[in-house]
This record gives structure tokens, sequence and C-alpha cells, in this order.
């Protein structure tokens, strides 16, 4: 079983739409959490981190964390088609471990 | 604002070559790591180093060396070249380890092996 779980999609989505990416993990020593958004051919670039359980917002974007659930979840809202990326998900404990990241497309 | 450059951006090479991939970051950052990048793999961790000098092995370091002679810099280097390490690597450093010191990625060497 991997450490991080995430769903590779694609997720397509019409310009507008909430969207819901998700990551589950079995390590519970893992305390940091975060988003990377990854466009194509760049290099990830860190959108959200936080390190407890609840809810973080920053514009549009909404990071939850439910440790008892080892389960992340990162919320757009009102999507937009240059939120068109792969996410990954990055968890830490002693190390830095990376989901294989969710692509998403948001059309017109 | 260069932040983490990676040289060169696209490379092919012959199974057997070698060859180097150099980082540089501008940021001042204490840590720097070399990650590839596959396709259903995600981001694997090769090798890293948390100051001038030091280096360590990540979880995939095998067929891999790296230097840190000065602060700044960070080389991958691939002495004898397989098929297996054709991959997209991904260079990053930060200030730290803690929460708030988070790793800035450069922009990827896409390099195939033939």
């Amino acid at each position: 079983q991997k450490e991080v779980e995430q769903d590779p999609g694609p997720l397509s989505v019409p310009e507008g739409a909430i969207v819901s990416l998700n990551c589950t993990y079995s390590n519970s020593a893992f305390q940091y959490f975060m988003w990377y958004r990854q466009y194509s051919r760049k290099g990830p670039e860190l959108l959200m981190y936080t390190y407890s359980s609840g809810n973080k917002e920053d514009g549009r974007f909404t990071a939850q964390v439910d440790k008892s659930s080892k389960y992340i979840s990162l919320f757009i809202r009102d999507s937009q088609p240059s939120d068109s990326a792969t996410y990954l998900c990055g968890l830490r404990a002693d190390k830095l471990i990376f989901g294989t990241g969710t692509r998403l497309q948001v059309f017109p | 604002n260069a932040g983490v450059t990676q040289t060169p951006k696209f490379r092919v090479l012959k199974t057997g070559q070698s060859m180097t991939l150099l980082c540089a970051q501008d940021m001042n950052h204490e840590y720097m790591y070399w990650y590839r990048q596959d396709p259903g793999m995600g981001l694997r961790l090769i090798h890293y180093s948390v100051g001038e000098g030091t280096t360590a092995k990540g979880e995939v370091p095998d067929g891999y060396n790296v230097s840190r002679l000065k602060k700044q810099n960070f080389l991958l280097g691939l002495e004898s070249a397989a098929p297996s390490q054709t991959s997209v690597y991904f260079c990053a450093s930060s200030l730290g380890t803690k929460t708030g010191q988070p790793q800035h990625f450069g922009d990827g060497t896409r390099l195939s092996i033939l």
C-alpha cells in the first residue's frame, strides 16, 4: 500500500464549478500537509500548507484536513480555465512525500 | 527574480553516456533536493543536501551522484546512463524543513536515454 493515494484523473469540469481534489494517507505520523499546483512543462509551485485538522482558506482555495480519517482535500471555488493544471498533495513527517497528482481541466 | 534555475532544459543521451545536471538557486537556501517525476509514480527524492559540502541519499539514489561544492549550486550526475533513467528531473530548494519553509522548484530537465 502506498503511503499517499491520489486519483490521477483527469477531472474535467466547466468554468465556475466547485472542484474537490483529495488525497488519502496511511501514516498517522504525517503532521504537515501541502498542496502544489503544476502547470504543463513547469515545476510544482506551493499553493497552500497547513498542519492542523480543519479548514484553511485562501481566496478561491480551501484546504481541508481530517486527521482522524487520514484524508485531505483541496476545494477550488468558481474554477477558471487558468486553474487547469496537475495538483499534487504533499505530506511531511520526517520526510516529504508527494501524491502522484490529479490532472484538472476546466473548460470555458 | 530567478529562484531555482535548471540547466539544460532538454537532453537526449545514449545508453552508457554520462552527463551532469546543474541546479542554481539565488534565495540563499540551505536545503537543496533532486527529484525525478515519472507517470504514475509522482515525485521521488533522489538525493538531497542540508548545506554546503553535504549530501544524503533519498528514496531512489542508485545510478546517481551529487555534489554541493557551493551553497547556491547542486549538481546531479549520471555516470553511465540507462533507459530506466529517462524521466523529468526537478531540483528544489528550501530554507529548512519547518512549516512555512516550503520547497521551491525549478522547471525541470527532460532527459531521454536511448
